[in-house]
């Protein structure tokens, strides 16, 4: 079977650094992808990270440990439009599609 | 811009009506996806197709069927809709292989009275 385990609800403040966790364990694996949904929209791809270490994109970092089966997105600087849910979903091998977490949903306050 | 359009963005359907909801993409992808979306349970896969005419099975199947006649649309069947399928239902489509991101509709809210 599938399982990722992401925390439920994160809240950070403006300017501060926060980082979501997600552990994930799946009969195959083809990368690690994180996207961010704000209410009422469709999520939006943020990163992809299919080999171990850190990828840099502007004020977000995704982080992947495929040995421990973990990941981590890291926003800097926060602004209050970072408030949103983040999803992490994990590329299932032989199978084309994404299996994905239910989400953490991150409110960011002054 | 990618551009993956549902037909409606809220709907209203009584118990046992058949219901059709539509997606349209417009950048030649291979694979598109539906999923339902609950409170608590996240996206969660119902359908997916890699190809015209071709269709496999995700997690959770039951009562919903798909039909892909043309490469660039995707309908999601709901048989006969019952009162457990009020969800929002999102539709994404991508490139061939699971290693391209996935792009997203703005989803139906569907509620089933």
């Amino acid at each position: 079977g599938q399982n990722i385990d992401q925390p439920t609800e994160m809240t950070a403040t403006e300017g501060a650094i926060v980082q979501i966790n997600c552990t994930y364990q799946t009969s195959g694996f083809n990368g690690l992808f994180w996207y961010q949904q704000h209410a009422g929209e469709a999520p939006t791809f943020l990163s992809y990270n299919v080999l171990d270490g850190l990828e840099e994109k502007g004020r977000f970092s995704s982080f992947l440990s495929r040995s421990k089966g973990y990941s981590y997105l890291l926003l800097k600087e926060l602004q209050m439009k970072d408030s949103a849910s983040y999803l992490c979903a994990v590329g299932l091998t032989g199978a084309n599609n994404l299996f994905f977490g239910t989400g953490t949903r991150l409110t960011v306050i002054p | 811009d990618v551009k993956v359009t549902q037909s409606s963005r809220y709907l209203v359907k009584r118990t046992g009506e058949k219901v059709f909801l539509e997606c349209v993409q417009d950048m030649d992808h291979e694979n598109m996806f539906w999923y339902r979306q609950d409170p608590g349970l996240g996206l969660r896969l119902i359908y997916f197709s890699y190809d015209v005419k071709m269709k496999e099975k995700g997690d959770i199947p039951e009562g919903y069927s798909v039909s892909r006649e043309k490469k660039e649309r995707f309908s999601l069947i709901l048989e006969s809709a019952s009162t457990n399928q009020t969800s929002m239902y999102l539709c994404a489509s991508s490139f061939e292989g699971v290693r391209t991101e996935a792009f997203f509709g703005q989803g139906t809210r569907l509620t089933v009275v």
